[in-house]
């Protein structure tokens, strides 16, 4: 079965320092991966993906992501934080060998990022 | 071109009672799943449509069904309410060109909060 972890329940950054939002993941085969941002009352927005190729995947609103094999890791970062980064992420996965419910994100708990002045 | 869009946007029932939520996909999009998020549970997947069939189901019970329209819309009903339904029940579509949709990005709506009293 297909799961992800996220293992920090909040992450605390200075504006202006850079962030990481840590992510790892267990599939059978290789694994296609997602981040999404949560702001308060709303939907999840898309921010980056991995499906295959370069490991560092780029995304919306500054973000970047790394894909790991060796450590089946996948953390979210950013150069330089901004305040209004704060909310929830989540990051997701796919495994592509399980087709009998392939098409299916099974996402993690959630970080939450508290950006600060 | 305009986003997923979930009505109605807050819902208040009593147990025992049933609901029917609705989703409308970005025009063109062909898949639809809907996801149930609770603080305690976190991001939970229910159910996926595709061309009017359901293409996979999570781990809910029957009481959670739903359907999707020939033009893409689709409803999810709840039935027979408990205080555990309380939730933000979060749609999203996706292109569906993907053959089993493995690579293809979930753009989510802003979601129905349900409270069940």
């Amino acid at each position: 079965a297909q799961s992800v972890a996220q293992p920090e329940d909040q992450v605390n950054v200075a504006e202006g320092n850079p962030l990481t939002v840590k992510c790892t993941y267990s599939v059978s085969g290789n694994p296609y991966l997602f981040w999404y941002v949560q702001y308060p009352n709303r939907g999840l927005q898309f921010l980056l993906k991995y499906i295959t190729g370069d490991n560092l995947v780029k995304g919306s609103y500054g973000f970047e992501a790394e894909f790991n094999k060796s450590q089946t890791s996948f953390h979210l970062k950013k150069p330089s934080a901004l305040v209004s980064d704060s909310a929830l992420y989540f990051c997701a996965v796919r495994d592509p060998l399980n087709t009998g419910t392939a098409s299916k994100l099974t996402f993690g708990t959630g970080t939450r990022l508290q950006v600060t002045l | 071109k305009a986003g997923v869009t979930q009505t109605p946007r807050y819902l208040i029932k009593t147990r025992g009672q049933q609901v029917t939520l609705s989703c409308s996909p970005i025009s063109g999009h062909r898949s639809v799943s809907w996801y149930q998020q609770t603080p305690g549970q976190g991001l939970q997947f229910l159910f996926e449509y595709f061309s009017e069939t359901q293409r996979n189901k999570g781990n809910f019970p029957g009481r959670f069904s739903g359907r999707q329209f020939s033009n893409s819309r689709s409803e999810m009903n709840v039935s027979t309410l408990e205080l555990g339904d309380s939730a933000l029940y979060l749609c999203a579509s996706s292109p569906g060109t993907s053959g089993w949709g493995g690579t293809d990005t979930q753009y989510f709506g802003p979601g129905t909060r349900l409270t069940v009293l």
